[in-house]
């Protein structure tokens, strides 16, 4: 079965770029999303079909897909941005989670 | 505004059923693919089913833990996604979350209702 792999964690100090990757088997030919999940709450999608940012997601987000990895890119990353995120897509009519990365924000 | 609100969540006994339910608002529900997603306490994402719009087929489709199990019903008439689960284990615990289906991702959540499997 497709399986999409996560680093559990990832550090960044407010103000410094944050990087979360999400490894596939030819990732890049498929479709990507990546849902915020902060504590307690519902996750909510931030980036879709690869790149694209839902309304009210603020432009400091953004996302890449090629070859076998697809990365969320938070810029200029604010205590708020503090959350788990996952990465997401299809195999074969099914969908598939990474198991999630923890952004520290310190 | 899109609303989804979750309920039937509680305390079940391992290999009892139960069925939870999904209302739907501020959206065309009928036209809109519908998805289930859970999480066990401090683990991560783990997708349960989706259940296609009847223009698509109505099909379904079932996460390897569940099939055989579960099942997900629509009722577009009032705007209500179910999901009907048999054979419950104590692994099945989680918080269960429907989600909207659009362009390939889960564009919308409720807040999610959480069920217990536990003798």
């Amino acid at each position: 079965s497709y399986e999409l792999t996560q680093p559990p964690s990832v550090s960044v100090s407010p103000g410094q770029s944050a990087s979360i990757t999400c490894s596939g088997d030819n990732l890049g030919g498929k479709y990507v999303s990546w849902y915020q999940q902060k504590a307690g709450q519902s996750p909510v999608v931030v980036i879709f079909q690869d790149d694209m940012r839902p309304s009210g997601i603020p432009e400091r987000m953004s996302g890449s897909n090629s070859g076998n990895t697809a990365t969320l890119t938070i810029s200029g990353t604010q205590p708020m941005d503090e959350a788990d995120y996952y990465c997401q897509t299809w195999d074969r009519n099914t969908v598939i989670f990474g198991g999630g990365t923890k952004l520290t924000v310190l | 505004e899109v609303q989804l609100v979750e309920s039937g969540g509680g305390l079940v006994k391992p290999g009892g059923s139960l069925r939870l339910s999904c209302a739907a608002s501020g959206f065309s529900f009928g036209k809109t693919w519908m998805s289930w997603v859970r999480q066990a306490p401090g683990k991560g994402l783990e997708w349960v089913g989706l259940i296609k719009s009847d223009t698509d087929g109505g099909t379904t489709d079932y996460g390897a833990l569940v099939k055989g199990r579960f099942s997900i019903s629509r009722d577009d008439s009032r705007d209500t996604l179910h999901l009907h689960m048999n054979s419950l284990k104590t692994e099945d615990t989680a918080i269960y979350y429907c989600a909207t289906v659009h362009v390939f991702s889960l564009n919308f959540w409720g807040q999610g209702t959480l069920l217990t499997v536990s003798s």
